[in-house]
């Protein structure tokens, strides 16, 4: 059975303080692995796809990067708006057009 | 640019009685549609997808359908509520992908529904 776990389950930071988020991974044929970022009460913003081990992405503060097992989300001298749940998802050639989505990394940036 | 909008953003419902939640695209066309539930403390989960007008498929049984009428319009909907079916409900679209190649999906600000 497919899955995607992420870690850690939440993470605290200080302004300026870079870090990595996890996203492992379990799938039979990779089709794409997606990043998005959940403020409270709302819906999720798409980040990054990421579509080939070795791919890397960046977005100001932000680069996803892909292995074949998984993908990190490091974050670089964040800043109290980066303050989120980054969702991680994964699409298999099996698994139609269902993403799979990790429970995802609550991200409290402080100042 | 493309817009997705959902709406009610919030509803209260008592068990029994029916549903109806939109969603509409604009600045796209024959885009591929779906609702989402995301449930507190797991993660979403596909309930529908539709790669076009009239076109729905179920990813998992439930209480629960959808229907697309138009081709920029997807609707949630249900005859008689469960309390299980409170959650927080995203409708996402895509743009139809290339054979093999990855759906990126993108979100609405989605609809809270709280069952009593």
């Amino acid at each position: 059975e497919d899955q995607v776990t992420q870690s850690p389950e939440a993470l605290r930071l200080q302004e300026g303080e870079s870090s990595s988020l996890n996203c492992s991974y379990t799938v039979s044929g990779l089709r794409g692995l997606f990043w998005y970022r959940q403020d409270p009460g709302k819906g999720p913003e798409f980040l990054f796809t990421l579509y080939s081990a070795g791919e890397e992405k960046e977005k100001e503060r932000l680069k996803a990067t892909l292995t074949k097992k998984e993908s990190f989300l490091h974050i670089t001298a964040p800043k109290p708006e980066d303050s989120a749940t980054y969702l991680c998802a994964v699409q298999a050639p099996d698994s139609g057009y269902a993403l799979n989505f990790g429970k995802g990394t609550s991200l409290l940036v402080t100042p | 640019s493309q817009t997705i909008h959902q709406w009610p953003a919030t509803l209260v419902q008592p068990v029994g009685s029916p549903l109806s939640l939109e969603c509409t695209v604009e600045g796209t066309s024959n885009p591929n549609l779906y609702w989402y539930r995301q449930a507190a403390g797991r993660g979403l989960q596909l309930l529908f997808y539709s790669v076009g007008i009239g076109q729905i498929s179920s990813e998992v049984p439930q209480n629960l359908s959808a229907s697309r009428p138009q081709d920029r319009q997807f609707i949630l909907s249900s005859k008689k509520l469960l309390l299980s079916d409170s959650g927080f409900y995203l409708c996402a679209w895509s743009v139809p992908r290339l054979a093999g190649g990855p759906d990126t999906q993108y979100f609405g600000p989605g609809t809270r529904l709280t069952v009593l």
